[in-house]
């Protein structure tokens, strides 16, 4: 399984776009890059996943250059309710529900 | 259309006890995966199971088990527990046929260890 490198902790104000890069630079061919959410005591909730160039949901885009070794979350205009820990994992399209978690980035959205 | 849900949501035992946790998946999925979250660890995979079976396993000991029922819904049990048994467990469920990266977790079991 592909390593995943992502800051530990992000400070943001509301309203600010805030951008949380991940590396993976072992990914292979046939993974997915997925991101998750978790709030405090609560279990993570899946955001937003990609396999290559860019994703955008109702939550949030997901870039991922051509080389596919790193990849960028963005939250646009984030709020307080936003604070949370974000999970970059790498998931192969194996068909089995494992799913590998690093320590995630920590996100601070301050007034 | 129902979440998973997870039975009991806190839990406190003593360490020697045995303890069981139970996860009830979303309507129509049937695979069930198991996690611990502790602060020095993170989140752990402990196993998943798929009709009734154990198609994969984390790296834990015998004292952590499960199985899962007809009906997808699935059981933990951690027997003998230790002080570092204490975490959130995790339950989360996906569709079959669906990539993997997509699963669906409960609220979690408080397990406290004294």
């Amino acid at each position: 399984l592909a390593k995943t490198t992502q800051p530990i902790s992000m400070d943001s104000y509301e309203g600010q776009e805030v951008n949380i890069t991940c590396s993976h630079n072992n990914i292979a061919t046939n993974d997915y890059i997925t991101w998750y959410q978790q709030f405090p005591s609560q279990g993570p909730r899946f955001i937003i996943q990609g396999y290559k160039t860019k994703v955008t949901n109702e939550v949030a885009s997901l870039f991922i250059p051509a080389d596919r070794k790193s990849s960028t979350l963005s939250l646009p205009r984030v709020s307080l309710s936003d604070t949370a820990v974000y999970y970059c994992l790498v998931v192969p399209d194996s068909g089995y529900s494992t799913l590998t978690f690093g320590k995630g980035t920590m996100l601070l959205v301050s007034p | 259309k129902a979440g998973v849900t997870q039975t009991p949501r806190y839990l406190i035992k003593t360490r020697g006890q045995q303890v069981t946790l139970s996860c009830s998946p979303i309507s129509g999925h049937r695979s069930v995966s198991w996690y611990q979250q502790t602060p020095g660890q993170g989140l752990q995979f402990l196993f998943e199971y798929f009709s009734e079976t154990q198609r994969n396993k984390g790296n834990f000991p015998g004292r952590f088990s499960g199985r899962q029922f007809s009906n997808s819904r699935s059981e933990m049990n951690v027997s003998t527990l230790e002080l570092g048994d204490s975490a959130l467990y995790l339950c989360a469920s996906s569709l079959v046929g669906t990539a993997s990266y997509e699963q669906y977790f409960g609220p979690g079991t408080r397990l406290t260890v004294t």
